[in-house]
């Protein structure tokens, strides 16, 4: 059993398109993250969930709105889509925020054309 | 060997051989440190942790080392297999500010490549 799952894996679209990641886990965790990954692998928070609180909100476009509908679930909409924000994203969960370690979903590798 | 340019680190290895990969972190406030390895495709996978109150610590053929006098994270990889080919981010939990919770922050990345 997969224990972060995001869907869909890809997504290519246009610019000016709004679209929606959902994710995922199993685990149990309290704790749900987004991160984005860039063309040179470097990783980066963008928002951090607590029991559907929202705890860390990055400087990240206000295009970006993530909804948290359970503690299982972080869903992460995007509106407005730039060519900048190809990359790819990923959903993470911890069950404790700060002093564990995260699980990673496989990512969704969104190309904005 | 290693180098540093405009790409990602990258270390070369042969089969058999050991392999350390270095981190720099920047903040003297994090209390919790990660290795993780990232192949093709996929997410971020946990290798091993370790608290700031510990200097080292061992897993199977993994063991990190933790020098917070010069804020340096090392992650050394025992008997290297081509498997171990992949991408590895070591990050830093420090205090999210105003809050009491932690924010984890990824290093650049270095490139093993394990050659047989």
């Amino acid at each position: 059993d997969t224990a972060v799952s995001q869907t869909p894996k890809y997504l290519v679209t246009q610019m000016g398109n709004d679209k929606s990641i959902k994710c995922e886990q199993n685990l149990g965790h309290d704790t749900m993250y987004w991160y984005k990954q860039d063309s040179k692998k470097f990783l980066k928070i963008m928002f951090s969930y607590n029991n559907k609180e929202l705890i860390i909100n990055e400087t990240v476009p206000n295009r970006f709105s993530p909804k948290s509908p359970d503690k299982a679930h972080l869903n992460l909409h995007i509106n407005s889509l730039e060519l900048g924000d190809s990359a790819v994203y990923f959903c993470a969960s911890s069950q404790v925020e700060g002093n564990s370690p995260l699980h990673f979903g496989n990512g969704t590798r969104l190309t904005v054309t | 060997g290693e180098s540093v340019g405009l790409h990602l680190p990258t270390l070369s290895v042969q089969e058999g051989d050991n392999s350390i990969i270095n981190c720099a972190y920047s903040n003297s406030a994090s209390d919790y440190f990660i290795w993780y390895k990232q192949e093709s495709g996929k997410g971020p996978q946990f290798i091993i942790d370790i608290r700031s109150n510990m200097d080292k610590r061992q897993g199977q053929r993994v063991t990190v080392l933790l020098n917070k006098t010069v804020k340096h994270l090392s992650l050394q990889i025992a008997a290297t297999q081509p498997g171990d080919s992949a991408v590895y981010f070591c990050a830093e939990n420090s205090p999210a500010g105003g809050t009491s919770y932690g924010k984890l922050t990824f290093g650049q990345g270095t490139i093993l490549t394990v050659h047989p």
